[in-house]
């Protein structure tokens, strides 16, 4: 079992909703991760939060907002999403900064996304 | 980020074979892992192997490095149907930690 809990598992929205991707780990890690990935394909990275702090931007449309509250949780806001978007969001921790450097990544079992 | 490249993209046994994965990458790393990812779930750590080791086992897994090639195997023993899943190579570069992910192999097992 994965010590990295995604919800929802499924989400279907239309392009004018507003919904979130919420992320939470408690293994006293400081470095959390989104990424998206289109089946069949390897995961792509979207943000890195390092200390709670932004530190990476992979140069992601506005209509995904990530927000790291505290050390433990992580959220993705989504909103006016394109059919494009439709994938499975993966969340992603581990012990410092520096994505591989430290070790393994921790991933939670993702949430799949749907937009109609 | 720059994909590596990983053979074969697919590749299906009969279960008790062994399972052989390639990846090459292009720059120089801090370290390489292996993910294993079933069907619409999330990826599992396997193993990781630093750039200045050369093989390495893990219970059925046994990984090795060729820096001066750059490139890595993953070898799965005696495969199981539970061994059926998406295989995906991960780079770690030196420069700036940013970790690489290869293509994937996808890897079926026949009971």
């Amino acid at each position: 079992d994965t010590e990295v809990t995604q919800t929802p598992k499924h989400l279907v929205m239309g392009m004018t909703n507003k919904k979130s991707l919420k992320c939470e780990q408690h293994m006293g890690h400081r470095a959390m991760y989104w990424y998206k990935q289109k089946a069949k394909k390897p995961p792509e990275l979207m943000f890195v939060y390092s200390y709670e702090k932004l530190s990476i931007n992979e140069s992601v449309p506005s209509r995904f907002s990530p927000e790291c509250p505290n050390s433990s949780l992580l959220n993705l806001h989504l909103h006016a999403l394109q059919p494009e978007d439709s994938a499975l969001y993966l969340c992603a921790s581990n012990l410092v900064p520096g994505q591989g450097a430290s070790g393994e990544l921790f991933f939670g079992e993702g949430s799949r996304l749907t937009v109609l | 980020s720059q994909q590596g490249e990983e053979d074969p993209q697919a590749l299906s046994i009969q279960e008790g074979e062994n399972a052989t994965m390639n990846c090459s990458y292009k720059t120089s790393i801090n370290n390489l892992q292996w993910y294993r990812q079933n069907s619409g779930r999330g990826l599992v750590h396997l193993i990781l192997i630093r750039s200045n080791e050369r093989e390495k086992h893990s219970g059925r897994l046994r990984v090795t490095l060729d820096t001066s090639k750059k490139s890595s195997s993953l070898l799965i023993t005696a495969s199981r149907a539970a061994d059926t899943a998406s295989y995906f190579c991960a780079t770690v570069s030196k420069s700036n930690y940013q970790l690489i992910w290869g293509a994937g192999t996808k890897l079926i097992i026949k009971p």
